[in-house]
């Protein structure tokens, strides 16, 4: 069965210092790679995703994240992280059937940021 | 803004009631999520509806209905409430053959 693994519940950072967040997935074919943020009090925002193609992928807010297959693994980075970005990062495999999409979602991982 | 719309933002009610909430998928997408997050189970898949169809199941309770009306926005329907069915409920849309999904902003209920 598809899953997807986010070891870390809580990562505390400095802002300015740089940030990875790990996911892990188990799919048996090519995933569909997302992440998504969610703020307190919002809902999910896509921050990227990853289909195919080049396996480092850019998205929004600086983000960025690498597929690495060898490690079924999908982690988000940040070079410097910004008080803004303190929220809760979702990682998804989605799976594609019969012209549908579903989502499975970590189980997230809550950034606090230090000033 | 995503521009899905949830309502209510909040609802309280008593254990054994039944409750519906609402959302508005974004202009054009016919495709319509829901999902439950707690803190327990985090982010669970209830059910997909697409242009009025039920198109995926995912861990819906017998207890929760959902529908897609012709003007596409779509309703879940919570019944016998527990006060386990605590959480955030959101919704989200796409548009036809895309896997990107815009959630809205989440109704909290909270069962007493």
């Amino acid at each position: 069965a598809q899953s997807v693994t986010q070891p870390d519940i809580h990562i505390t950072v400095s802002e300015g210092a740089s940030l990875e967040l790990r996911c892990n997935y188990s799919y048996g074919a090519t995933p569909y790679l997302f992440w998504y943020v969610q703020s307190p009090g919002q809902g999910l925002q896509l921050l990227l995703k990853y289909f195919s193609g080049d396996t480092l992928v850019q998205g929004i807010k600086g983000f960025e994240a690498e597929f690495k297959r060898s490690q079924s693994s999908f982690n988000l980075r940040k070079p410097s992280v910004h008080w803004s970005d303190a929220a809760e990062y979702f990682c998804a495999v989605v799976r594609a059937t019969s012209g549908t999409y579903k989502y499975i979602f970590g189980t997230g991982t809550r950034l606090k940021v230090l000033a | 803004d995503s521009g899905v719309t949830q309502t209510p933002k909040h609802l309280i009610t008593a254990t054994g009631q039944r409750v519906t909430l609402r959302c508005s998928p974004r202009s054009g997408d016919l495709s319509v999520y829901w999902y439950q997050q707690s803190l327990d189970q985090g982010l669970q898949f209830l059910i997909q509806y697409y242009n009025g169809e039920e198109r995926a199941k995912g861990n819906i309770l017998e207890r929760f209905s959902a529908q897609q009306f012709p003007d596409l926005h779509s309703e879940l329907n919570l019944s016998s409430l527990e006060l386990g069915d605590s959480a955030l409920y959101f919704c989200a849309s796409s548009p036809s053959g895309s896997d990107e999904q815009y959630f809205g902003p989440g109704t909290r209920l909270t069962v007493t």
